[in-house]
């Protein structure tokens, strides 16, 4: 059974700050998925992971894969305020009766 | 274009009525499915559908059920509500789960109190 685990839960930094998030999971997958979550609103498509190495960036973020560790990670270059934010992963498994799983999310609340 | 539609934003429900959430994408994604995010859980996958037609049990199906009579429209409907299905349903659609990216698109949510 598919589990996805991401660290830390809650975290607060300054602004200017580096920090990395981190999602893994317990089975094979070839899909991972990162998404934005503001307060009160819907969840936003931020990165889809498809293969090993692969390596995505958008302005201060950037989301990596390790296949072999089952490990991803989403780290923020230079926080600002604005990217305060609830942070999802999501994986899929290989069989392609598995479903995307997310874990429970990182709350980043960024200190102006 | 809309994207994802859901109706209600927000109900306020007794406990043992019975409630349909509405769901309706206009992007001809095959793949749609119902979520319940609660504090703390993170979003829980309740029925899918990978096509018209079809449906499947998530991680939380009790007391759900979904029907899937064309590719836009996928209802959620609590037979009788109790309170812990308080929560926000997030609705989603993919184009396939065959696809290489198989990317979720989310409506904006019901939030939904059973008291």
């Amino acid at each position: 059974e598919l589990k996805v685990e991401q660290n830390p839960l809650f975290l607060s930094m300054q602004e200017g700050k580096n920090y990395t998030i981190y999602c893994n999971y317990s089975t094979t997958s070839d899909r991972l998925y990162w998404y934005r979550q503001d307060p009160g609103k819907s969840l936003e498509s931020l990165f889809v992971l498809l293969s090993n190495g692969a390596v995505k960036q958008e302005g201060r973020l950037m989301a990596s894969l390790d296949t072999k560790a089952r490990l991803s990670t989403l780290h923020i270059t230079a926080a600002v305020h604005d990217l305060s934010a609830t942070y999802f992963c999501a994986v899929l498994g290989v069989n392609r009766d598995d479903k995307i799983i997310f874990g429970k999310g990182t709350r980043l609340h960024i200190l102006p | 274009i809309a994207g994802i539609t859901q109706a209600p934003t927000s109900q306020i429900l007794a406990a043992g009525r019975r409630m349909t959430l509405r769901c309706t994408q206009d992007m001809r994604h095959n793949a749609m499915y119902w979520y319940r995010q609660d504090l703390g859980l993170g979003l829980r996958l309740i029925h899918y559908s990978n096509t018209a037609g079809t449906t499947g049990k998530g991680e939380v199906p009790d007391g759900y059920s979904v029907s899937r009579a064309n590719t836009d429209d996928f209802p959620l409907t609590l037979a009788s509500a109790v309170p812990s299905q308080t929560s926000v349903y997030f609705c989603a659609s993919s184009d396939s789960v065959s696809s290489s990216y198989n990317e979720q698109f989310f409506g904006p949510g019901t939030r939904l109190t059973v008291l």
